[in-house]
């Protein structure tokens, strides 16, 4: 069990511009969500992904952002033309079964200049 | 809408000193309980979490935390704090209708000597 990874864990962008952030979950872990936490704010969740499906989206993604797990393994995470209010860390988890645990990454923070 | 709230932003302890995190959500529908912790630049920790039984629950470096149904609340204690338990502590709730977490805004412990 080698825990939740995120890649990168820094991004700085200009504003406009377009970043992808990836996760890998726990291997036998089949959910995996995706949350934003700003500066002395808890984490607020964004989406939640059983396997390959999408099952749940937060009214905070805007249709800027778009997240993926084609295969079901891995997660994508992609925001488009970023603006400087998307700057935070993004926060990846995944978990076994409802209500079971959900397990963090590192995190990955973004500053938009 | 379903929340979380943590009453106290800052909590600064001497070292061998009591503390208690207070934690209280917002509805008295069945509910899991977690307790996380966060470390500077890193990700979420379980500290400990509560989905049934018993409702005392206690982590293995000497936090416990009482789940109370009539209270709608799930404080985090600690009889004896040592330095290293400085971090920012989150109360966190996902309730069974839903598998999000909530979170609240988090209560930053500083422990000094």
């Amino acid at each position: 069990d080698t825990g939740v990874s995120q890649d990168p864990r820094h991004k700085i962008t200009k504003r406009g511009q377009n970043v992808t952030f990836r996760c890998d979950p726990i291997s036998e872990h089949n959910r995996l969500y995706w949350y934003r936490q700003t500066l002395g704010q808890g984490p607020e969740f964004l989406t939640y992904f059983q396997n390959e499906a999408q099952l749940e989206k937060s009214r905070l993604l805007s249709d800027r952002f778009s997240a993926e797990r084609p295969k079901g393994s891995f997660s994508t995470l992609e925001i488009q033309r970023t603006e400087q209010g998307d700057s935070a860390m993004y926060l990846c988890a995944s978990s076994l079964r409802l209500p079971e645990t959900q397990y963090f990454g590192p995190g990955t923070r973004l500053l938009v200049l | 809408a379903q929340s979380v709230t943590q009453l106290d932003s800052q909590v600064p302890v001497f070292e061998e000193a009591p503390v208690e995190l207070r934690c209280n959500y917002s509805s008295s529908v069945s509910v899991y309980l977690f307790w996380y912790v966060q470390y500077p630049n890193q990700g979420l920790q379980l500290l400990l979490k509560y989905l049934s039984g018993s409702t005392l629950v206690e982590s293995i470096n000497g936090f416990e935390a009482e789940f109370n149904k009539s209270q709608t609340s799930f404080h985090l204690r600690k009889p004896s704090v040592h330095i290293s338990d400085t971090a920012e502590y989150f109360c966190a709730v996902t309730w069974t209708s839903g598998s999000r977490l909530t979170f609240g805004e988090g209560t930053q412990l500083t422990v000094n000597p």
